[in-house]
């Protein structure tokens, strides 16, 4: 399968815990995106690569959210001191630009915390 | 601000006849729209996209027509079947760079 790879598929943590998750783009797209989903409501922006650089970051994502694309290949969204309000599907996309610009996203990794 | 919405919150059709799902965008620099469909605890599937140079462009069952004067964009599919029962959301591309999208639309298949 050569599309979009995001782990895990399902995280449950307690509140005040760190969680990490990670995504693996299609290979040879340099652009990496991370949304977040809720339940009845379409993904919104937090934060995307281009290569290795994060261009963009939503003001979604507080300074509990960090992000990284180290070699610009797969890139992990981590969350420090979870609340509940963190609850969420968080998404993973790439493209690659500007030769193509459609995004393809990933299964998601839901995120329960309790 | 930006927003992309949708006008109709569910669409039941029945299996066979063709559906039509409305959008619309407020950000007139939006260059490119796409269409995703998004099933039941999974990510969003594209289905098709549009620059904003073009009016109407097809693929397989499915249509997308803008209206850049109105900024309206709708998707049409073709003899609906039980498989597309889904939520489908418009997205806007706008300069920068990052796509921004709707609420979503439930299409339910009636057998």
């Amino acid at each position: 399968d050569t599309g979009v790879s995001q782990n895990p598929r399902h995280k449950i943590t307690k509140r005040g815990q760190n969680v990490t998750f990670r995504c693996d783009p299609i290979s040879e797209h340099n652009r990496l995106y991370w949304y977040r989903q809720t339940l009845g409501q379409g993904p919104e922006f937090l934060t995307y690569f281009q290569n290795e650089a994060q261009l963009e970051k939503s003001r979604l994502l507080s300074d509990r959210f960090s992000a990284e694309r180290p070699k610009g290949s797969f890139s992990t969204l981590e969350i420090q001191r979870t609340e509940q309000g963190d609850s969420a599907m968080y998404l993973c996309a790439s493209s690659l630009v500007p030769e193509r610009t459609e995004a393809f996203f990933g299964q998601g990794t839901r995120l329960t915390v309790v | 601000g930006e927003s992309v919405g949708l006008h109709l919150p569910t669409l039941s059709v029945q299996e066979g006849d063709n559906s039509i799902i409305n959008c619309a965008y407020s950000n007139s620099a939006s260059d490119y729209f796409i269409w995703y469909k998004q099933e039941s605890g999974k990510g969003p599937q594209f289905i098709i996209d549009i620059r904003s140079n073009m009016d109407k462009r097809q693929g397989q069952r499915v249509t997308v027509l803008l209206n850049k004067t109105v900024k309206h964009l709708s998707l049409q599919i073709a003899a609906t079947q039980p498989g597309d029962s889904a939520v489908y959301f418009c997205a806007e591309n706008g300069s920068n760079n990052r796509l921004a999208f709707g609420k979503g639309n439930q299409v339910v298949v009636i057998p």
